[in-house]
């Protein structure tokens, strides 16, 4: 149990235009959820927390209005990346925890964004 | 300075050997992750610790509060073990993360 997906895995999208990701909880309800975000060989940065029904909190140097994201269900959240830019190219990770922040984090798989 | 500092960041171990990767921070906590990230970027949460000690199978995790210290081990490592550890923090609303170690093990 506890399995969290992402969609698209990969997407390739020309500068300017706006990319959603999506991250889902396939067999539990997440209360919370987390978007990343990583740079090649480098760890992960924490990009914004979410609660479901609320809005997102986002980490300090984190442009909301670039990064929108939506948690509008229990096991939905959406990342999109408005008026991409080759710099927002990067692996973007999400994870979803049944309580709060220091519950247990499943991850998902990645998403693979390169913005040409 | 990083919050969190890891060592080492490459590991190459033998089939068998006992593994161990440390983590150091410096901010006050209440509780640490272990994490582990496959090739391809999968990540498992392996561990969530506030004090003393873990097991789960052939890892073992512990960390000492006081000395804002935390160790991650692996028995009978094997090479399905070879993947990036990364030990992460958090304090308050802010999470901190470290490098990662990148652990291979030869058959």
């Amino acid at each position: 149990g506890a399995v969290v997906s992402q969609h698209p895995s990969r997407v390739i999208c020309k500068s300017g235009t706006s990319v959603k990701i999506e991250c889902r909880s396939l067999d539990f309800q997440a209360t919370t959820m987390f978007w990343y975000r990583q740079f090649p060989k480098q760890s992960l940065m924490l990009m914004a927390t979410s609660n479901e029904g609320s809005k997102a909190t986002y980490e300090q140097g984190v442009e909301k209005d670039k990064f929108l994201i939506n948690h509008a269900s229990l096991t939905l959240s959406t990342l999109t990346v408005t008026s991409a830019h080759p710099e927002d190219s990067s692996f973007y990770i999400c994870s979803a925890s049944k309580g709060g922040a220091w519950d247990t984090q499943y991850f998902g798989p990645g998403t693979r964004l390169t913005v040409l | 300075k990083n919050e969190v500092e890891q060592s080492p960041q490459n590991l190459t171990a033998q089939e068998g050997e006992f593994i161990t990767i440390n983590c150091s921070y410096s901010v006050g906590i209440s509780a640490l992750h272990w994490l582990q990230q496959h090739p391809g970027g999968g990540i498992v949460s392996l561990f969530m610790l506030s004090s003393g000690k873990k097991k789960h199978g052939r890892l073992i995790a512990t960390i000492n509060i006081q000395e804002k210290h935390s160790s991650l081990h692996i028995t009978a490592s094997h090479p399905r073990d070879s993947a990036v550890y990364i030990c992460a923090v958090k304090r308050g609303n802010q999470f901190y993360f470290g490098t990662g170690t990148s652990l291979t093990v030869i058959p």
